[in-house]
């Protein structure tokens, strides 16, 4: 079975720049996360979705983050314009259902995001 | 609100030695309870779950945890250290009646592993 696919694997850009990040999910899988992973810090979710609507997003910075999952399949996650403070890993993640009782979030490898 | 605290950013054990690994919940309700396994430039890999079955979970790579509600802890343990289990761990609490999957993590724990 195929992983959680996500590119690019790193990016750097200045700040005031855009950046967008994709996600490939494991198929069949409904439930789609977004996480930052500050240096030193856990993963922190950004978004979460099920198939194609919102189910979380309360800690996303809407003035400069946007994320959609159109067809409820791959996601995108843009940042416009990056701050030095965005520097992190990206983490897509899915799951089957939105409980993780009898399933299991499945994570990427991660996009290293450096902003200078 | 939901939160973990792991005790330890940093935990150095010899070859063969007792891994313990610690962490302390915060929930209103019963909760979900993860550790995952990060090894560098990868992403997180689930190595156990607890989803209010029995209190002693066993995992993978031979790492157990042991719920203890009165204690509000989840540490994880693994009776003899082998040199590739050297990554970060994260503990993780989820709410499964309000938050759906969201999984809210600690800061981690870096385990070192001497030979």
């Amino acid at each position: 079975e195929a992983g959680v696919a996500q590119s690019p694997r790193y990016k750097i850009i200045e700040k005031r720049q855009s950046v967008a990040f994709w996600c490939n999910p494991i198929s069949g899988h409904a439930t789609l996360y977004w996480y930052q992973q500050i240096l030193g810090q856990g993963p922190k979710l950004l978004i979460q979705f099920q198939n194609n609507g919102v189910v979380d997003d309360s800690q996303l910075p809407k003035d400069r983050f946007s994320a959609e999952r159109l067809k409820g399949v791959d996601s995108t996650l843009k940042i416009q314009p990056a701050k030095l403070e965005d520097s992190a890993v990206y983490l897509c993640a899915s799951s089957l259902g939105q409980t993780l009782m009898n399933t299991e979030a499945f994570f990427g490898q991660g996009t290293r995001l450096t902003v200078v | 609100a939901q939160s973990v605290t792991q005790l330890g950013s940093h935990v150095s054990v010899s070859e063969g030695a007792l891994v313990l690994l610690r962490c302390n919940y915060s929930s209103s309700v019963p909760p979900y309870l993860f550790w995952y396994v990060q090894y560098p430039n990868q992403g997180l890999q689930l190595l156990l779950k607890y989803t209010s079955a029995a209190t002693l979970v066993k995992g993978i790579n031979g790492f157990e945890a042991e719920f203890k509600k009165s204690e509000t802890s989840f540490h994880l343990t693994k009776p003899s250290a082998h040199m590739s289990d050297a990554a970060e761990y994260f503990c993780a609490v989820s709410d499964p009646y309000n938050q759906g999957g969201k999984l809210i993590f600690g800061q981690g724990t870096e385990l070192s592993v001497k030979p």
